[in-house]
């Protein structure tokens, strides 16, 4: 299993500013994923983040609104710049861990509720 | 990545048992089928996962038909804190590098 922890759990940011979100795992993981669930909707996956090489984003996310720092195989941060209320959502940091010879699962933090005023 | 539909909520009162349907009609060879369980202000949390036939664990059972286009999610004998957001994912977990694919998942409420 993996244990993340998240921070902030959550806050609230003025317009046209950037907040950093940092994920920590107990674990050293090849890959760590970055997701955004707005209000009353599912999961989107932003982008993955490898150690030692660039992001890789998802459709309709860009590098230079979310980007992505992964400095060694234990964290990484999420930064959402010049946000607008439309960045209000709650960001999660996952990681995938096999479980023996059998499950392959996904490992959540508590999540990162931002609204933007 | 295989697109699952589910129904989008479901009622049930404590101690029965309910079953949660979802359709992917263009899984692949490869593919798993995994469930996820979501609480209001928490992470997504790994419930089963299966490729064919029936898988059991501690907390639900998962039946996928020979077809494998579709799977049933079965809570036995529910309780109140089982009202979450249940997702059902298709996917290659060894090909994929891990990144999940979440549908709408199914809101499932539970009363007394």
């Amino acid at each position: 299993s993996a244990v993340i922890s998240q921070k902030p759990s959550r806050d609230i940011c003025q317009r046209g500013t950037s907040l950093t979100i940092q994920c920590q795992v107990d674990s050293q993981v090849t890959m760590m994923f970055w997701y955004r669930q707005q209000p009353g909707q599912s999961l989107t996956l932003i982008a993955t983040a490898n150690q030692g090489s660039e992001a890789t984003y998802e459709s309709g996310f860009v590098i230079d609104k979310f980007p992505i720092s992964r400095p060694n195989l234990t964290f990484s941060t999420l930064t959402v710049s010049n946000m607008s209320p439309e960045d209000s959502s709650i960001y999660l940091c996952s990681v995938t861990s096999r479980q023996g010879s059998q499950n392959t699962e996904a490992f959540f933090g508590q999540g990162t509720r931002l609204t933007v005023v | 990545l295989a697109k699952t539909t589910q129904p989008v909520s479901m009622d049930s009162y404590e101690g029965q048992e309910v079953n949660i349907t979802c359709s992917h009609n263009n899984i692949a060879t490869n593919d798993y089928i995994t469930w996820y369980q979501q609480f209001p202000s928490q992470g997504p949390r790994f419930i089963i996962q299966g490729y064919k036939t029936k898988v059991t664990n501690e907390v639900a059972s998962l039946f996928i038909p020979a077809d494998r286009k579709s799977s049933t999610l079965s809570l036995p004998r529910v309780s109140l804190s089982d009202t979450a957001v249940y997702y059902c994912l298709v996917g290659d977990p060894y090909n994929q590098g891990g990144k999940l694919i979440f549908g709408q998942g199914t809101e499932l409420s539970v009363k007394p």
